[in-house]
């Protein structure tokens, strides 16, 4: 079975710009999770999409946006970049099903964004 | 609120030697799960393992062994006999159990660098 996947894999932008990440998750899964890692914040939740609806959301401002497809993948985006938004922008996929006990989030290698 | 703390910031030993990284949770949640995952350098977050609040049981799988008490709200993760491919970022993390919430909260990691 194929891993969770995101592109690019690294990018590089600049301030006031926006950028959109790619994520696809594993066959079958149907959650697909957001983290931010900072050196300075960690690893921070974003948001959660299940069947094309946003379940779960993080302390995040509105530049960060986020929305799943049909066949569960999905897209962040976020807007009007700012030098602290240079992160490691990781996603997590899952089955999702939440009431049959906690269903296993599995990474991607992440996407690494740089913001000049 | 949840809060993971991985008061270890840095450690370093030699190889072969026995390693503990420390993990301590808050939660209000009387049902919650706790992981453990393993970054390399390149990026990725590596599933090492699962306990669920009512299994207090201690777990070893080769070489590594988790030990979990509920009564001290600590989760810690011990290498034994550590090795060069050990060396890492490792997160201690801890998420509730509402459904459609698949939030992980996680502990601002440790990286063990193992000396050959």
């Amino acid at each position: 079975k194929a891993g969770v996947t995101q592109t690019p894999r690294y990018l590089i932008k600049t301030r006031g710009q926006q950028v959109t990440l790619s994520c696809s998750p594993i066959s079958g899964h149907r959650s697909v999770s957001w983290y931010q890692q900072t050196p300075g914040q960690g690893l921070q939740f974003l948001f959660e999409y299940f069947s094309e609806t946003q379940r779960n959301k993080g302390n995040f401002p509105g530049r960060f946006s986020g929305r799943q497809f049909s066949n569960s993948r999905s897209e962040m985006n976020v807007s009007t970049l700012e030098l602290g938004d240079s992160a490691l922008y990781l996603c997590a996929s899952s089955l999702g099903r939440g009431r049959e006990g906690y269903n296993e989030q599995f990474f991607g290698p992440g996407t690494r964004l740089t913001v000049l | 609120a949840q809060k993971v703390t991985q008061a270890q910031t840095e450690i370093s030993v030699v190889e072969k030697e026995d390693v503990t990284l420390d993990c301590v949770y808050e939660t209000r949640d009387t049902t919650y799960y706790l992981f453990w995952y393993k970054q390399p350098p390149s990026g990725e977050l590596v599933f090492l393992i699962r306990r669920n609040s009512f299994d207090e049981q201690n777990e070893i799988s080769g070489r590594y062994s988790w030990n979990f008490q509920k009564s001290t709200s600590s989760f810690n993760f011990t290498i034994t006999a550590s090795q060069v491919v050990d060396s890492a970022v490792y997160f201690c993390a801890l998420s509730e159990t509402n459904f459609g919430n698949e939030k992980l909260t996680f502990g601002t990691g440790t990286r063990l660098t193992i000396i050959p």
